[in-house]
C-alpha cells in the first residue's frame, strides 16, 4: 500500500515568491491534515480536510496560506507571498476516519515525509 | 498554556538502560493518546497507542493517568536503534485535532 506522499521534498525560494506543496494521502483516507514544524518548535496543526471540505482551518497562520483539496483526493498548500518565518517542514498526514476506537486504527495518523521549505 | 508538554531532554542513556518519558496534557476532555517516534529529518511514525489500562509492546510500555493528566513511555533494555525523538500526541474529544508535544530527544550510547 502506498503511503502518504509529498512533493517537493525541499523547496528554496526567496521572500515574496510563491510555493505550492502537494500531498497525496493514502487511498481511501477521507481525513487529510496539514501540519508544520518550524525550527525548535513543536509540530503544529494547520488544517484538516474531510474529503474535499475544510473541517477545521483554525491553525492556518494568515491569509497568505491557501489549502485546497478538490475532488477529495490530493491536497495542495500554497504560500503566497512567502515570508522568512514560513520556513519549516510542512507535513501532510491522513487517517481513515474520525470515529472508531483506538484499536480500530481509525484515529492513527500516517505522515508523509514532509516538504522542507526554506525562504531566503 | 500548551495543550501538551514534554521534557525536551536530551536523554543520553547507555545501551541496556531503562528510560522513561512523561508527557502532561492540559485538557481533561482529551480522549485519545499516542506516542510517535521521529527519526532525524524523517516524518513522525506511530510507535504505540496508549490505552486506559496501560499497554505493552515488547520493550515499550505506555501508561495513562487521567487523574493527573499525564501519559508515560517506558523503554527497557535500550538499543542504539531507539535513538530518536519521541512525540506525545493527544486528541481532544471535539473535532479530530491532534496536539503534539515538542518531543523528547533520546540518544542511546554504546
Amino acid at each position: 500500500e502506498a503511503g502518504v506522499t509529498q512533493f517537493p521534498s525541499h523547496s528554496v525560494i526567496e521572500k515574496g515568491q510563491t510555493v505550492t506543496l502537494r500531498c497525496d494521502p493514502i487511498s481511501g483516507h477521507d481525513n487529510l491534515y496539514w501540519y508544520r514544524r518550524v525550527m525548535g518548535k513543536e509540530i503544529k496543526f494547520l488544517l484538516h480536510f474531510v474529503k474535499e471540505s475544510k473541517q477545521d482551518e483554525s491553525g492556518m497562520p494568515n491569509n497568505r496560506f491557501l489549502a485546497e483539496r478538490t475532488g477529495g483526493t490530493y491536497s495542495t498548500l500554497k504560500v503566497q507571498p512567502a515570508e522568512l518565518e514560513d520556513s519549516g517542514v510542512y507535513f501532510c498526514a491522513s487517517s481513515q476516519g474520525q470515529t472508531g476506537t483506538i484499536s480500530s486504527g481509525a484515529n492513527v495518523l500516517t505522515f508523509g515525509a514532509g516538504s522542507r521549505l526554506t525562504v531566503l | 498554556r500548551k495543550e501538551v508538554e514534554q521534557d525536551p531532554g536530551p536523554f543520553n542513556v547507555p545501551e541496556g538502560a531503562t528510560v522513561a518519558f512523561n508527557c502532561t496534557y492540559s485538557n481533561s476532555a482529551s480522549q485519545s493518546f499516542f506516542w510517535y517516534r521521529q527519526d532525524c529529518r524523517k516524518e513522525p511514525k506511530l510507535l504505540m497507542s496508549v490505552y486506559s489500562s496501560g499497554n505493552e509492546d515488547g520493550r515499550f510500555t505506555a501508561q495513562l493517568n487521567r487523574a493527573s493528566q499525564y501519559i508515560s513511555l517506558l523503554i527497557r533494555d535500550s538499543k542504539l536503534s531507539d535513538s530518536a525523538t519521541y512525540l506525545c500526541v493527544v486528541i481532544l474529544n471535539t473535532g479530530n485535532q491532534f496536539y503534539f508535544g515538542t518531543g523528547t530527544s533520546l540518544t542511546v550510547i554504546p
